[in-house]
């Protein structure tokens, strides 16, 4: 059973206009919430993050948005950028640490 | 930033050897490390959890006698892929925090791809 879930496997946005990728959660226990960008043949990049305690946070282009009682998170990019296109995963963790738990990505194409 | 370096970043090997993957921080110590695995147009799936100085935590389905699992030093973590099969085959990944407990992101290494022939 998926913990997290990135229901939409890709997204393609114009260079400019606003990247929205959406993250779905089941365990009441996650607390950490993280997002990831990977290129092919690369380890994941670390973005942005957030705790339960915010509901919002902020850097730069990125912004990551937490909604606990619907269990979903999402990551707003703008105004995007053709180097923005890779694959974006949200990750979460709960008490036990720093161990994540990945969702399956969402393949983002910004197109110039 | 934390840095963490993974080295093969490819290998080749042939079907019944082992292969070795290290994993190092670079510019801070790690007393937990952990590795993944990524299997072609999915997640990062954990396979387990390392801790300096003591036996590694797998997943369930990890077989812990294929994938050997060693974290001898704060900056380094080993993963040995023994008697590898074609469906070893994979992405793997590890990553490092820079806190044990807490809130702080993982840090990854960018990852060895593994072919099996």
């Amino acid at each position: 059973d998926q913990q997290v879930k990135q229901n939409s496997p890709s997204l393609s946005v114009q260079e400019g206009r606003i990247s929205i990728l959406n993250c779905d959660y089941t365990n009441s226990m996650f607390d950490y919430f993280l997002w990831y960008k990977k290129y092919p043949a690369e380890g994941p990049t670390f973005l942005i993050s957030i705790s339960s305690i915010k509901d919002k946070n902020e850097d730069g282009r990125f912004t990551v948005f937490l909604n606990k009682s619907a269990k979903h998170l999402s990551l707003h990019i703008v105004p995007s950028q053709p180097g923005d296109s890779a694959v974006y995963f949200c990750a979460a963790s709960g008490n036990a640490g720093n161990m994540l738990t990945f969702g399956g990505g969402t393949r983002l194409m910004v197109k110039p | 930033g934390a840095v963490v370096s993974q080295h093969p970043s490819r290998v080749i090997c042939k079907s019944g050897t082992s292969v070795k993957i290290e994993c190092r921080s670079l510019d801070f110590q790690a007393t937990t490390m952990f590795w993944y695995r990524q299997f072609p147009k999915k997640s990062l799936m954990l396979m387990a959890t390392s801790n300096e100085g003591s036996k590694a935590t797998y997943e369930q389905g990890v077989e812990k006698d294929k994938f050997l699992i060693n974290h001898a030093s704060l900056t380094l973590s080993t993963l040995t892929v023994t008697s590898a099969h074609p469906e070893d085959s994979s992405f793997y990944i590890c990553s490092a925090s820079v806190k044990v407990q807490g809130r702080s992101p993982l840090h990854f290494g960018n990852g060895t791809r593994l072919t099996v022939t």
